[in-house]
């Protein structure tokens, strides 16, 4: 089984500063990994994943993330953030396994970007 | 191109009714997941199904939750003499072809139990 720990559940940081949300993972076997934004009363939004390859990932409104196997983190960075970028972000995590169809996701980090 | 189209966008009923809750895929999309998200936690999946098709469902509770989802219509995820622990938000997610690393979700059906 898989499970995902966010480890702040909330985030409050200064526009134009830079953000990081943690997410930390745990699995038997290989996985896929994604971060998801929600923004109030919307559904979930892809930012990124990572699949294979370079483990330096680039998604959406400036987001990237890293994908460190031995430390079983993917965490979330934005060198200088936005009043938009107000929202739920999700971490998630799917085994690489045939047959295997649904994503783990993390409690969630709330980010608040104060003017 | 719509996506992914859940409705209604508030539900509210009262303990012992019944919750009818729908999901229209993505055009071109025959997979669709139910996750439920409980006050101040995660995505819990529920349910994976295909069209006339159960494939995953050991997310659901073992009793009065139900999914179908048909060769014509929506996919409907319907939860039978509610109670109060069941207010959550409910999504819906779709996919090409099973890709679980390309889910469009909706924007989800908000349970109120009175």
């Amino acid at each position: 089984a898989q499970s995902v720990t966010q480890l702040d559940s909330q985030v409050p940081v200064f526009e134009e500063a830079p953000v990081e949300l943690r997410c930390n993972y745990s699995s038997s076997v290989s996985v896929y990994l994604f971060w998801y934004v929600q923004y109030p009363n919307q559904g979930l939004q892809l930012l990124l994943k990572y699949l294979s390859g370079s483990t330096l990932v680039k998604g959406i409104n400036g987001f990237e993330a890293e994908f460190n196997k031995s430390q079983t983190s993917f965490h979330l960075r934005k060198p200088s953030v936005h009043i938009s970028d107000t929202a739920e972000y999700f971490c998630a995590v799917t085994p690489i396994i045939q047959g295997a169809q649904k994503l783990v996701f993390g409690q969630g980090t709330r980010l608040t970007i104060n003017p | 191109n719509a996506g992914v189209m859940q409705n209604p966008r508030h539900l509210v009923r009262r303990r012992g009714q019944e919750a009818r809750l729908r999901c229209s895929p993505m055009k071109g999309h025959s997979h669709v997941y139910w996750y439920r998200q409980l006050p101040e936690e995660g995505l819990k999946f529920m349910v994976y199904l295909q069209k006339e098709n159960i494939i995953d469902e050991s997310g659901m509770p073992k009793e009065r939750f139900s999914a179908e989802f048909p060769k014509e219509g929506p996919s409907i995820l319907r939860i039978q003499q509610v109670v109060r622990g069941d207010s959550a938000a409910y999504f819906c997610a779709s996919s090409p072809a099973g890709f679980r690393e390309k889910l469009f979700f909706g924007s989800g059906t908000q349970l109120s139990v009175l």
